[in-house]
Order: C-alpha cells, then structure tokens, then sequence
C-alpha cells in the first residue's frame, strides 16, 4: 500500500551543491509530477512526465532537471542549488492527466538551500 | 491568466461546529474543479472532483458546491472534528487539450480547537 514514495524527507544543501529527489511509485500510473510548494502560494508545477522516457516542462523548469528511465520512478534534479530553491517538493502520478482524473501525491521533500 | 483565489486564508473553529471555505476561479477553459485536503506534513488528498454540470456533491461531513456562472466554489464541513484541521486547497483542471493543467489555490488553513 505504498502510493507514491518521496526519498528523502528532509535535505539542507548548501548554494552550489547538487542532489537528486527520487520519486517512486507502485500504482502502475502513466503520468508523474514534480511540484513545489511555497508559503502563500498553490503548487506549481516544474516538470511532468506522460510516460516511461518522456519529459516535459511546467511551469517553474528552470533550474532543475529530471528523467524517467523506468516507468515507477521519476527523479528530479538540481544541479547548481540555490536559496530560491528552497521550498518543499511533492511527487504525483496519475493514469491520465484529463477528465476526473485523480492526482496521488506523495509525502514532500523539505528541502533547504543555505 | 488562470488563477484560483481562495478565502479565508486561515480560519479557527470549535469543534463541532460548522464552516464554510471559498473558491474564485478564472480558468478558461474549464474541465472541472476539485478540492484536495493536507494534511501538515503530508501530499494534498482528493476530496471532492466536479464538473460544470454538478451544483453539489458530498464525501461524507464534507460537501462542495459549484457554480459555473459565478466561477465560485465552496466547501461546507459540517460537525467540524479535530482532525479536519489541515489546509484546503482548491484546484481547477484546464479543459480542451490532451494534457489537462491543473491550477491550484493557496489553500485555507483551517484550525479546529477542542
């Protein structure tokens, strides 16, 4: 009964240092998101992916990276961190992305960027 | 530009007593809205997903309405508990394309004391 998992849950980074956020889910969903989330803001989206090797760009790309090599797992990536980065990120999947459809997110990655 | 608005921000209740969450959207074109529950710490959880066509619809002590003319939504919690503190977020999917964007709300803290 996993649902979509988020490793890790908690990071500090320091400006300049990379790391990578590792999504994985076991509802064998076709589509995966990247968001963020920011104090008195919604979520927005930063990349997404509608199926094993492809990606996309949302909304807020820049800065990051991401790939989907095998269809449960989506990672998203920073390469050069910086303080605007910090935020918590949510994973999320779902069958399609029309319709009714519904998003499962996963717990959040809290991540700081000194 | 698309954008969901939501009030109040935050809101302290009673438990046991009743609330109301607002909704103002302007999302062109509209699929359908829906309102997710988050726990703190936690990914947003589906509540309620409606189309233009649904005036009310209801998960348990919770039940959202629509209307599309107004562009407004709301979400009624009746015999509020403890455990309904979390925020709220209202989200609206863009319709008439393959990919379906969903913009989100800020969210509504809400807060139930004993």
């Amino acid at each position: 009964n996993a649902g979509v998992t988020q490793t890790p849950k908690f990071r500090v980074l320091k400006t300049g240092q990379s790391m990578t956020l590792l999504c994985a889910q076991d509802m064998n969903h076709e589509y995966m998101y990247w968001y963020r989330q920011d104090p008195g803001m919604g979520l927005r989206l930063i990349h997404y992916s509608v199926g094993e090797g492809t990606t996309a760009k949302g909304e807020v790309p820049d800065g990051y990276n991401v790939s989907r090599l095998k269809k449960q797992n989506f990672l998203l990536g920073l390469e050069s961190a910086a303080p605007s980065q910090t935020s918590v990120y949510f994973c999320a999947s779902s069958y399609r992305a029309t319709g009714f459809d519904i998003q499962y997110f996963g717990a959040g990655t809290r991540l700081s960027v000194l | 530009k698309n954008q969901v608005e939501q009030s109040p921000q935050s809101l302290i209740i009673l438990e046991g007593k009743n609330c109301t969450l607002q909704c103002n959207y302007t999302v062109s074109p509209f699929s359908n809205l829906r309102w997710y529950k988050q726990d703190t710490g936690r990914g947003p959880v589906s509540l309620t997903i409606m189309t233009f066509s649904e005036n009310t619809k209801s998960n348990g002590r919770y039940t959202a309405t629509l209307d599309a003319d107004t562009k407004q939504s709301s979400l009624h919690i009746t015999a509020s508990q403890l455990s309904d503190s979390a925020s709220y977020i209202c989200v609206v999917r863009v319709g008439g394309t393959s990919y379906g964007k969903l913009t989100f709300g800020q969210g509504t803290i809400l807060t139930v004391h004993p």
